[in-house]
């Protein structure tokens, strides 16, 4: 059962475009999202975080957006960037963080 | 650097053998958290423990088991490898004893059953 779905598993977006992540969930328990970013030979890292009161985080150049009644949520960056370019998790949060599959963002110039 | 040390790094093993992966938190860090990560798929949570004490448990096998020391390094041992088995298995920890908070991985060991 996969309870948070990222269903495109690859972007491609120019530099200094907008990309913009999604991401599908099915537990209404979650209380919170996360978006963590990979580059390769590393762990996982914290991006931005909302809380599910809440439809609209931004922490710079990155923006989640929450839509409850759609159990979906997307990342934004904007401007992209080369140094952008990984692979971007969405996470759902109750007592435990539920990754999803991933989605891998290549920022060309 | 997240502060998180995993070892070992790789590892090569056969099939029906056992393994331990070691994890290491950041200093002051109390919850530890294994994921495993297979190709294609994302993130598995597998078990969380936090100061010594199990307090979540994912998607993990019977065959695999874990736990946390005094020190607050944890171990996962996994038995009775199988193919399927072969992933990068990932530890995390944070300083909350839930999730509730950012957690920082470690780099990960590679697994591979042969």
């Amino acid at each position: 059962d996969q309870q948070v779905k990222q269903n495109s598993p690859s972007l491609s977006v120019q530099e200094g475009r907008i990309s913009i992540l999604n991401c599908d969930y099915t537990n209404s328990m979650f209380d919170y999202f996360l978006w963590y970013k990979k580059y390769p030979a590393e762990g996982p890292t914290f991006l931005i975080s909302i809380s599910s009161i809440k439809d609209k985080n931004e922490d710079g150049r990155f923006t989640v957006f929450l839509n409850k009644s759609a159990k979906h949520l997307s990342l934004h960056i904007v401007p992209s960037q080369p140094g952008d370019s990984a692979v971007y998790f969405c996470v759902g949060g109750t007592d435990k963080l539920i990754f999803g599959t991933g989605t891998r963002l290549q920022v060309f110039p | 650097d997240s502060g998180v040390t995993q070892t070992p790094k790789h590892l090569i093993t056969a099939t029906g053998q056992r393994v331990t992966l070691r994890c290491s938190p950041r200093s002051g860090d109390l919850s530890v958290y294994w994921y495993q990560q297979s190709l294609d798929q994302g993130l598995q949570f597998l078990i969380h423990y936090y100061n010594g004490e199990e307090r979540a448990k994912g998607n993990i096998l019977e065959r695999f088991s874990a736990q946390q020391f005094p020190d607050l390094h944890s171990e996962l041992n996994l038995s009775s490898l199988e193919l399927g088995d072969s992933a990068l298995y990932f530890c995390a920890s944070s300083v909350a004893p839930n999730a509730r908070d950012t957690i920082y991985f470690g780099e990960g060991s590679w697994l591979t059953v042969v």
